[in-house]
């Protein structure tokens, strides 16, 4: 079965900082890994979509990596302002030809502060 | 291009009333998912649909239920509501059902009292 996990659950850093976000999951036949924001009582905002064949995709001031090996996936986030303050999920669709099944499986997130 | 629109926003109901709650997907799109969110529980996938057709359900028990129709709108349904129904639905949209992006609408917040 797989799981995903998000480490730190929750982060607080002061603008203008550089940080990484982590994502770990425990079964590498993936499809692809995607990277969300969410907004408090909101709904999700797809960040960046790495498919299982690429190592990295960046959007702005976003960067995130995928080491499907290991099991990881990290988003880097440059430069940070208070407006990136939001949940941070990741999630991870499996490979349904080695007996996936077709639903996106979610961490629990990590809820980032940036402080002006 | 539009984006995926739930509807109503928000809903109040009674414990043992039923609820009916509406996603339209992007144009274009044929596959609508719905997912659970709880504090407690983080997102839990509820079922999908593609082409009208059920293609997967998750755990959830039989008082939750879906459908699709032909324009790819999709509504799903809950009876009998219990307090720990109280949750954020959140329908995603995708063009097909493999190895796609997925599109999420605002969600539509259930306070069962």
């Amino acid at each position: 079965k797989q799981e995903v996990t998000q480490i730190p659950a929750a982060l607080s850093v002061p603008e203008g900082e550089n940080l990484v976000l982590n994502c770990s999951f425990t079964d590498s036949a993936i499809y692809n890994l995607q990277w969300f924001r969410q907004d408090p009582g909101k709904g999700l905002t797809s960040l960046l979509l790495i498919q299982s064949s690429q190592r990295e995709q960046t959007s702005g001031r976003l960067n995130a990596s995928l080491d499907k090996s290991s099991g990881r996936s990290t988003l880097y986030i440059a430069a940070s302002q208070p407006g990136d303050s939001a949940t941070y999920l990741c999630a991870v669709l499996p490979d349904l030809t080695q007996g996936g099944s077709e639903k996106l499986v979610f961490g629990k997130g990590t809820k980032l502060t940036v402080n002006p | 291009k539009a984006g995926v629109t739930q509807t109503p926003r928000y809903l109040i109901k009674t414990r043992g009333q039923q609820v009916t709650l509406s996603c339209s997907p992007i144009s274009g799109h044929r596959s609508v998912s719905w997912y659970q969110q709880t504090p407690g529980q983080g997102l839990q996938f509820l079922f999908e649909y593609f082409s009208e057709t059920q293609r997967n359900k998750g755990n959830f028990p039989g008082r939750f239920s879906g459908r699709q129709f032909s324009n790819s709108r999709s509504e799903m349904n809950v009876s009998t509501l219990e307090l720990g129904d109280s949750a954020l639905y959140l329908c995603a949209s995708s063009p097909r059902t493999t190895n796609t992006e997925a599109f999420f609408g605002q969600g539509t917040r259930l306070t069962v009292v």
